[in-house]
């Protein structure tokens, strides 16, 4: 059973770009979650979703982010129009359902994303 | 809001016993989670309490009372590849909807020397 699986492992952006980054869950997971770590820090939540759905975006900044979760393919988080401060590790999770299994969370290798 | 409290930093010689606290502060309380991330790895889930008292899982452990919004995670027999970052995470329940948030602490970066 393939664990949750996130691409590219490493992405690289001039200011002003555009970042896609993917996530495909594990198999059975309708759930996804996106978080941003920062270099010696926690991982804050960005964004809850299920299939078609956008469950919780509170986490996300309200600006030039945006994530979605079709029912066919992955989960893409889309970052426009990067900035330096970007530039961060963003990790996506899955659970098999929600509530009952919100804090075991499955998570992928991330993304580092570099932002010159 | 949530915060948690972990220590940044612990060290541990091989072999010996490590405990690493959490305390927490929430305006609603479901439980909390362990979590462990080595070096430029993906966080991996470690344990969950929703209720008081100790959980055992091989050489991990987790204590949880919620009467003093406490937690640690106790590691034995510690061994070099324990070397890794170990965070407390809570989901609380935020007025209104329930929450679908699980906030984590900073983290401790836990170092075994031989």
């Amino acid at each position: 059973n393939a664990g949750v699986m996130q691409n590219p492992r490493h992405l690289v952006r001039r200011r002003g770009q555009e970042a896609r980054l993917r996530c495909s869950p594990m198999k059975g997971h309708s759930h996804v979650y996106w978080y941003r770590q920062l270099p010696e820090e926690g991982l804050k939540f960005m964004v809850y979703l299920q299939k078609e759905n956008i469950i919780d975006e509170s986490g996300m900044p309200k600006e030039r982010f945006s994530a979605e979760f079709p029912k066919e393919g992955p989960s893409i988080l889309r970052i426009q129009q990067v900035v330096r401060g970007d530039s961060a590790a963003y990790f996506c999770a899955s659970s098999p359902m929600d509530r009952g299994l919100i804090e075991t969370q499955y998570f992928g290798p991330g993304t580092r994303l570099l932002v010159l | 809001g949530q915060s948690l409290e972990q220590p940044s930093e612990v060290t541990a010689v091989e072999g010996a016993i490590v405990q690493i606290n959490c305390t927490y502060q929430t305006s609603g309380f479901y439980g909390l989670s362990w979590y462990q991330q080595h070096d430029g790895g993906a966080p991996t889930f470690l344990s969950y309490n929703a209720l008081d008292g100790l959980e055992e899982t091989g050489r991990f452990s987790s204590f949880l009372s919620r009467s003093d919004s406490y937690g640690y995670l106790l590691l034995q027999e510690l061994q070099m590849k324990d070397s890794a970052s170990y965070f407390c995470a809570v989901r609380a329940l935020e007025s209104g909807a329930g929450s679908y948030q699980l906030t984590f602490g900073k983290g401790t970066k836990l170092s075994v020397i031989p």
